[in-house]
């Protein structure tokens, strides 16, 4: 399996535009997680999915910021307009049913916003 | 509240000598432990887990945990350490408040390991 799959791996843009982060999970799996990487604030979650329906949503910081699942192999992450302050990381993880909770997460999206 | 802490930011340890990242817990119910490795520009890869039974839980690369209830710690552990364990190591424990098909994990922030040769 080719695992957890992201693009763009680096994105730099500049505040104000529209920026969309894609994942694909590992095929079979059921939940899918968006996380965010800073060095002042850890790795925090933004939003999960079980099936492609949201599960919980609390983590995402403000309107700017919506994701979609549209089918089992498909999610993006869209943040509108960017804003300096969303510079980070951000990885895609997957999960599968049974897996009691372990997640896989890809490589990661280095997003610079100028 | 529930919640995760690694107290050190950074440990530091000479090759061949045994190693030790500590993390405690705070959370209702039965706990669901996890340790993942960041290697540097990499994902989190899963290294371990302590779900129920043996208290010693053996994962990847040689690493091992122990859970110990009483001191709600699950502290991650290697006998002998390499250069290419150096990495960011970050605990975590399953969310219980929260019900169903929840799969929320609470994160430490995570220790820098460092091998020296």
């Amino acid at each position: 399996d080719a695992g957890v799959i992201q693009s763009p791996r680096h994105e730099v843009t500049e505040m104000g535009q529209e920026v969309t982060l894609r994942c694909k999970p590992i095929s079979g799996h059921d939940y899918l997680f968006w996380y965010r990487q800073t060095m002042m604030r850890g790795l925090e979650l933004l939003i999960y999915f079980n099936n492609n329906v949201p599960i919980d949503d609390s983590g995402m910081p403000e309107d700017r910021f919506s994701a979609k699942m549209p089918n089992a192999s498909f999610s993006t992450l869209k943040i509108q307009p960017s804003e300096p302050r969303d510079s980070a990381v951000y990885f895609c993880a997957s999960s599968p049913r049974d897996s009691q909770e372990t997640q896989y997460f890809g490589p990661g999206t280095r997003l610079l916003v100028l | 509240a529930q919640s995760v802490a690694q107290p050190e930011d950074q440990v530091n340890v000479a090759e061949g000598n045994p190693l030790t990242v500590k993390c405690t817990y705070s959370v209702s119910g039965n706990p669901y432990l996890f340790w993942y490795v960041q290697y540097p520009n990499r994902g989190l890869q899963f290294l371990l887990k302590y779900i129920t039974g043996d208290n010693l839980v053996k994962g990847s690369y040689g690493f091992e945990a122990e859970f110990n209830k009483s001191q709600t710690s699950f502290h991650l552990k290697k006998p002998s350490a390499l250069v290419s364990d150096s990495a960011l190591y970050f605990c975590a424990v399953r969310d219980n408040i929260r019900t169903g098909n929840n799969r929320k994990l609470i994160w430490g922030l995570g220790t820098s390991l460092a091998v020296n040769p």
